[in-house]
């Protein structure tokens, strides 16, 4: 089993749209979690962190079930500039530290 | 404030040649770490570095793969021989003290295709 699981997508969604993420994780000794974004052709950048009681950061909102080892991202009103791939990230005990985990990513693309 | 710097942005190299990647963190950070992120999935941690120590190497392929950070900033990464299966993206990342691992800052990444 995968540590950190995603579908893949692609989901194509029209502006205005709202769309939802999910992934699962597999090691129960995670820490902290996150959400990246990657724009095509870049590199990965932090878009929030996740929260055991629900954070929302504008139009994102992000939900942790520890118990279920779920996280899920759901993105409200969606806006051409959305279209990105979203990385669910996971915080895991390494061999000499905590390092972190990413999933394949799941790719959204936002339609006029 | 200057990001995660990395050297060159793309190469091309043959089967059983050598590669060698560059990566200068943000100043002040004394975690780098270097992913490998092949298409279609996410980035996978090779190794960390703690200033100029090794933290973590246990997903580096060590027959062929090598890393160092001397004087515990800029860093490279090389292949020697390259496969096939090498093509990738190589990122570079940098947390600053104190972040556990949690805020990574990343490069551009080199882009590696092998024929």
């Amino acid at each position: 089993r995968k540590e950190v699981e995603q579908d893949p997508g692609p989901f194509n969604v029209p502006e205005g749209a709202t769309v939802a993420f999910n992934c699962t994780y597999s090691n129960s000794a995670s820490q902290s979690f996150f959400w990246y974004r990657q724009d095509c052709r870049k590199e990965p950048k932090l878009l929030m962190s996740v929260y055991s009681s629900g954070n929302e950061d504008g139009r994102f909102t992000a939900q942790l079930n520890r118990a279920s080892q779920y996280i899920s991202l759901l993105i409200r009103d969606s806006k051409l500039s959305d279209s990105a791939t979203y990385l669910c990230v996971v915080k895991i005990p390494g061999a000499g530290s905590y390092q972190l985990t990413f999933g394949k990513g799941t790719k959204l693309s936002v339609i006029p | 404030e200057a990001g995660v710097a990395q050297s060159p942005r793309y190469k091309i190299i043959e089967k059983r040649q050598s590669v060698a990647f560059w990566c200068n963190p943000i100043s002040g950070h004394a975690t780098l770490y270097w992913y490998q992120q092949i298409l279609g999935q996410g980035p996978k941690l090779l190794i960390q570095f703690q200033n100029n120590g090794v933290v973590d190497d246990s997903q580096l392929p060590k027959d062929r793969f090598s890393a160092e950070r001397l004087k515990g900033v800029d860093s490279t990464l090389k292949i020697q021989p390259a496969k096939l299966e090498d093509s990738a993206v190589y990122l570079c990342a940098s947390s600053p003290p104190g972040s556990g691992a949690e805020t990574q800052y990343f490069g551009p990444g080199t882009r590696l295709l092998v024929l």
